[in-house]
């Protein structure tokens, strides 16, 4: 049981790539969350899925796309990579909305 | 909007003995839930208390217990007999009872607790 997982751990990217975050959860959860997590600001919902078919920003969503794949998998893609994204991003699921929130290990994320 | 704050940026304690952390917010909201993360340096965020707003009795768990106070939108958390592994940066969030977006958590900005010997 590995619980939430992230890949890749570490990222760096040059303005203007693209590149997908991938999350899995094996906890059956129904559903999960993005967050990014900048310095002196705590952690910041970007997008979330409330449950398998269904996904909505959150406080910070422009420059993302999300993809709910199926009830495991929950991926974040930057289309075009900026400096400004450049920060460490965590994914979380809950057996329902509103339940405790169990976090992966995170993707720091370097844009140059 | 709902703000969490944490004024207290750095704290140190020393082993084996008790440190309480600080965190208020600001809600309009009767029904909520308050949570403690620790964060150490390997970045995962693990939950270490959670307090469902409707219930008077403050949370405990083992050495962790948090002080409750409703009406002063405070929620303390007290560390007893602390261990070297408890060093690292702990974060106070609130969660609305709601769904949909109201269902994100929304964190403070973490308070770097230093254990010494």
């Amino acid at each position: 049981n590995a619980g939430v997982t992230q890949t890749p751990k570490f990222q760096v990217l040059k303005t203007g790539q693209s590149m997908t975050l991938q999350c899995a959860q094996d906890m059956n959860h129904n559903s999960m969350y993005w967050y990014r997590q900048d310095p002196g600001m705590g952690l910041r919902l970007i997008y979330y899925s409330a449950s398998e078919g269904t996904t909505d920003k959150g406080e910070v969503p422009n420059g993302y796309n999300v993809s709910r794949l199926n009830k495991r998998e929950f991926s974040l893609r930057l289309e075009s990579a900026a400096p400004s994204q450049t920060s460490v991003y965590f994914c979380a699921s809950s057996a329902r909305q509103g339940g405790t929130q169990y976090f992966g290990p995170g993707t720091r994320l370097t844009v140059l | 909007a709902q703000t969490v704050t944490q004024s207290q940026p750095e704290m140190s304690v020393q082993e084996a003995e008790t440190v309480t952390l600080s965190c208020t917010y600001d809600t309009s909201e009767s029904d909520y839930y308050l949570f403690w993360y620790k964060q150490p340096p390997s970045r995962q965020m693990i939950l270490v208390i959670r307090q469902e707003a409707y219930k008077q009795q403050n949370a405990t768990e083992n050495r962790f217990s948090v002080n409750f106070q409703k009406a002063a939108k405070s929620f303390s958390l007290k560390i007893s007999d602390s261990q070297l592994g408890d060093a690292a940066m702990y974060f106070c969030a609130y969660r609305s009872a709601g769904t949909g977006t109201a269902s994100k958590l929304t964190f403070g900005t973490g308070t770097r607790l230093q254990v010494t010997l």
